[in-house]
């Protein structure tokens, strides 16, 4: 069975702070993997991809990766309201066949 | 500008009815689209990869006969759910595979209700 997991949250840390979102997959064939954030009742947008063992930095979000520990995380620097939402993990498992997590929903506190 | 869309973005039909859902890819042509539903307050979970030309593949658990795919043009795939009934109220999204490698582009979604 294939599986993407999450905590399900809800995270909630003051502006400011740094949020850590987490995620494991179980089919260790996995070759990229990807962060989207979904606002309630829209359809979910891109954040971050890594598909090497690692850390990815782009702006506020890291993406982090660990292939042997079937670990993937997002980190968001200096959180801010807006990036309030719900935050999905998503597994490419080959032929282009994305899995998802269940998602973490993410509150930040002004 | 959108990648993808598709319509309509809701609608409300009737228990027993059908309700077709279509997902153009606006950029680009696509021998693959894929679709996915996602009920209130849990994930995206993938339904079925609609094939140009050939009949979808559907994931297990999923109703092929309840949920007809047809990807009859590079551009187009509909998804029809047949004799709908208030279980099946859902927000529908399809996606997009991008000319890069491992890139997806999402619908903004329809959002069936059945009454």
């Amino acid at each position: 069975q294939k599986e993407v997991e999450q905590n399900s949250g809800p995270l909630s840390v003051p502006e400011g702070a740094i949020a850590s979102l987490n995620c494991t997959y179980s089919d260790r064939g996995s070759q990229s993997f990807f962060w989207y954030r979904q606002y309630s009742g829209k359809s979910p947008e891109l954040i971050m991809s890594i598909y090497s063992n690692g850390d990815k930095e782009d702006g506020r979000f890291t993406a982090q990766l660990n292939k042997a520990s079937q670990y993937v995380s997002l980190l968001i620097r200096d959180s801010q309201p807006s990036d309030s939402a719900t935050y999905l993990c998503a597994v490419n498992m080959g032929f282009n066949k994305f899995y998802f997590g269940s998602g973490t929903k993410l509150n930040v506190k002004p | 500008g959108a990648v993808v869309s598709q319509h309509p973005s809701w609608v409300i039909c009737k228990s027993g009815t059908s309700v077709k859902i279509e997902c153009r890819s606006l950029d680009f042509q696509a021998t693959t689209m894929f679709w996915y539903r996602q009920f209130p307050k849990k994930s995206l979970m993938l339904m079925a990869t609609s094939n140009e030309g050939s009949k979808a593949t559907y994931e297990q658990g999923v109703e092929k006969d309840k949920f007809l795919i047809n990807h009859a043009s590079l551009t187009l795939s509909t998804l029809t759910v047949t004799s709908a009934h208030p279980e099946d109220s859902s927000f529908y999204i399809c996606s997009v595979p991008g000319q890069a490698q491992y890139e997806q582009y999402f619908g903004p979604g329809t959002r069936l209700t059945v009454t």
